[in-house]
């Protein structure tokens, strides 16, 4: 049973396109973020959702729209691609915001190119 | 703010031997420190984490971690490194009421050779 699952695993896609990114786990969690990580393997958090709501947006450009439908699920649209989205993106969910149950489950990546 | 520092970000070691990869932190609040392992073209997998407690942590794969506060360290060891422990491996630090945002280092990657 895969717990953060992220479709599609790859996505190649032309300059100005708009393309989605979905997200879903399967460990009851409250919390789920999205992750950027670039050609140097540096991890950098983008947002984050608790039960559908959002709680960190870090200064990502506003081409990049998150959307909760359900605490499950963390879907990532970016309009206007540019050759810079070019990264793998990762999703990931914790059981809670609160407590000690901090630690973060991530999901396989998507691999988006940008031509 | 919370930073991490990996320092090197390429370690080898031979099969067999002391595997030691290091984190410093830096944190104004009590932090939660967490290593990562990432094999290739896949995701992060969790390999300990310390929130608080004791100091010294176990994880999977016979990796241990010990908090040293007053070094502000978080370094990961094994024993014995095998063959499948070569991988990309991310120090990532958070605290609580960070609304559990973690900032991650710049990894390290292991290579074992026989």
């Amino acid at each position: 049973d895969t717990a953060v699952s992220q479709t599609p695993k790859y996505l190649v896609t032309q300059m100005g396109n708009d393309k989605s990114i979905k997200c879903e786990q399967n460990l009851g969690h409250d919390t789920m973020y999205w992750y950027k990580q670039d050609s140097k393997k540096f991890l950098k958090i983008m947002f984050s959702y608790n039960n559908k709501e959002l709680i960190i947006n870090e200064t990502v450009p506003n081409r990049f729209s998150p959307k909760s439908p359900d605490k499950a699920h963390l879907n990532l649209h970016i309009n206007s691609l540019e050759l810079g989205d070019s990264a793998v993106y990762f999703c990931a969910s914790s059981p809670s915001l609160t407590g000690q149950k901090y630690e973060q489950y991530f999901g396989p990546g998507t691999r988006l190119t940008v031509t | 703010a919370q930073s991490v520092t990996q320092l090197g970000s390429h370690v080898s070691v031979s099969e067999g031997a002391l595997v030691l990869l290091r984190c410093n932190y830096s944190s104004s609040v009590p932090p939660y420190l967490f290593w990562y392992v990432q094999y290739p073209n896949q995701g992060l997998q969790l390999l300990l984490k310390y929130t608080t407690g004791a100091t010294l942590v176990k994880g999977i794969n016979g990796f241990e971690a010990e908090f040293k506060k007053s070094e502000t360290s978080f370094h990961l060891t094994k024993p014995s490194a095998h063959m499948s422990d070569a991988a990309e491996y991310f120090c990532a630090v958070g605290y609580t009421g960070g609304g559990n945002k973690l900032t991650f280092g710049t990894g390290t990657q292991l290579k074992v050779e026989l």
